[in-house]
């Protein structure tokens, strides 16, 4: 499709339980970026993929954080036993069909509420 | 590391007035990208305007316009005739030209209210 469709739109977990959120990046779009943007309003780089690959994941908290980008499927983001401050809206993001596109189009966020 | 800074928490302009937003960055680069994002109530993030750093031609949205100044790394976003709906969050944020699709360094944003 032409815009990135991320679900769910809110999502509500208990201390401890796992949480998994999708993106459907824009077809033919080559990156897809995480960001997650705290009650602060900052945000912050998770991670990104080159198709199904990893590019970069120097932002991902290693321990109960992972994502995929598999072929044919919404990408995903998991949070193994979620904590109090991972309470944050995520954002995916996908760009480039061409190596340097410059703009990144966004997704309206999945609100994560961890209580 | 790339930094941006945006020293103004919040903002607020009457109605067709006109409102700057200030922004700096802090690079070793060359070669980048700096885009201004409008988040309004209901999350979107809306591109607003965009410049490359290689164009000494301040980029013009519109009602929406930039001072771009290289050499002091700064990217002010100045908003004419405001209005209403301009009501957001708004961020500034820095992407690296020369490494391949990085992703983009954000400022902390300001709010903007536009009052009637």
């Amino acid at each position: 499709g032409e815009e990135v469709a991320q679900t769910p739109k809110h999502l509500v977990r208990g201390e401890g339980q796992k949480a998994k959120l999708y993106c459907a990046p824009i077809k033919g779009h080559s990156y897809v970026f995480w960001y997650q943007q705290v009650l602060k309003n900052e945000f912050k780089f998770l991670i990104s993929f080159q198709n199904e690959n990893v590019f970069d994941e120097t932002g991902m908290p290693k321990e109960r954080f992972s994502a995929k980008c598999l072929p044919n499927s919404p990408c995903s983001l998991e949070i193994q036993a979620t904590k109090l401050e991972d309470s944050a809206v995520y954002f995916c993001a996908s760009s480039g069909r061409q190596f340097l596109d410059t703009e990144a189009f966004f997704g309206q966020g999945t609100r994560l509420t961890v209580v | 590391a790339q930094t941006v800074t945006q020293s103004q928490p919040e903002m607020s302009v009457q109605e067709a007035e006109t409102v700057t937003l200030s922004c700096t960055y802090d690079t070793s680069e060359s070669n980048y990208y700096l885009f201004w994002y409008k988040q309004p109530p209901s999350r979107q993030m809306i591109l607003v305007i965009r410049q490359e750093a290689y164009k000494q031609q301040n980029a013009t949205e519109n009602r929406f316009s930039v001072n771009f100044q290289k050499a002091a790394k700064s990217f002010s976003l100045k908003i004419s005739d405001s209005q209403l709906g301009d009501t957001a969050m708004y961020f500034c944020a820095f992407r690296n030209r020369n490494s391949g699709n990085t992703p983009l360094v954000f400022g902390k944003g300001t709010r903007l209210s536009v009052i009637a």
